[in-house]
């Protein structure tokens, strides 16, 4: 059963902690992403890795980082330096082309206490 | 920088009406849009993919259609059911194959 799944469903964190998030796939797509939804808000873009060993940063990358070590794993660490991290976090992969369709995970919701 | 608009922010309609969601975008140079629905608390279900060269696409009860000179998106639903109630987001695909989203229009369909 092909897909994207994500872990925790629900993590909480204290201030000043790192904590991190698991994407992984199994539809052998190249490409791989983070996204953040805020309340009333699109999807922003976090990071986004195109190849194993690459990525790039995307729109609201300050506090994030990221690492691409296998094709179907890219893990997303929210640092002590992200001022704002409670958010809901959706992970998507797709083939990599411009051309081609993204498919979601069922999200983290990621809550500061 | 790529903006992307959607209206109505939100929508309710009985049972039955057929409806039609608007996306616009500021910069005409995509290659793709794709239209999601998200249900309270879920990941995002692509709904339809519209490639910049086509003009359409359908999917059952669904057709999203692109003027890509004008900007614009449309995502017509036929006959709504109770079971359409989510949200539905617009996102344009730029150069380096990611999306810029819209802040979605969250549809209500009652009995």
């Amino acid at each position: 059963d092909g897909g994207i799944t994500q872990s925790p469903k629900y993590l909480f964190r204290k201030e000043g902690q790192n904590v991190t998030l698991s994407c992984e796939q199994n539809l052998n797509h190249d490409a791989m992403y983070w996204y953040r939804q805020d309340p009333g808000q699109g999807l922003r873009l976090i990071y986004y890795s195109q190849i194993v060993n690459d990525f790039q940063k995307g729109d609201i990358a300050e506090g994030y980082s990221v690492s691409r070590e296998k094709k179907e794993s890219f893990p997303l660490t929210v640092t002590s330096a992200q001022k704002n991290p409670t958010a809901f976090y959706l992970c998507a992969s797709s083939m990599g082309g411009r051309m081609d369709e993204q498919f979601f995970g069922p999200g983290t919701r990621l809550t500061v206490l | 920088k790529q903006e992307v608009t959607q209206i109505p922010a939100a929508l309710s309609v009985p049972e039955g009406e057929n409806l039609v969601l608007n996306c616009s975008f500021t910069d005409s140079a995509i290659y793709n849009l794709q239209w999601f629905r998200q249900d309270p608390g879920k990941g995002l279900t692509s709904l339809l993919l519209i490639q910049s060269s086509q003009r359409e696409q359908t999917s059952g009860r669904l057709n999203a259609s692109l003027d890509k000179s004008s900007g614009r998106s449309t995502l017509y639903i036929a006959a709504s059911q109770p079971g359409d109630s989510a949200t539905y987001l617009c996102a344009v695909g730029g150069m380096y194959s990611t999306l810029t989203f819209g802040k979605g229009t969250m549809l209500l369909v009652s009995p």
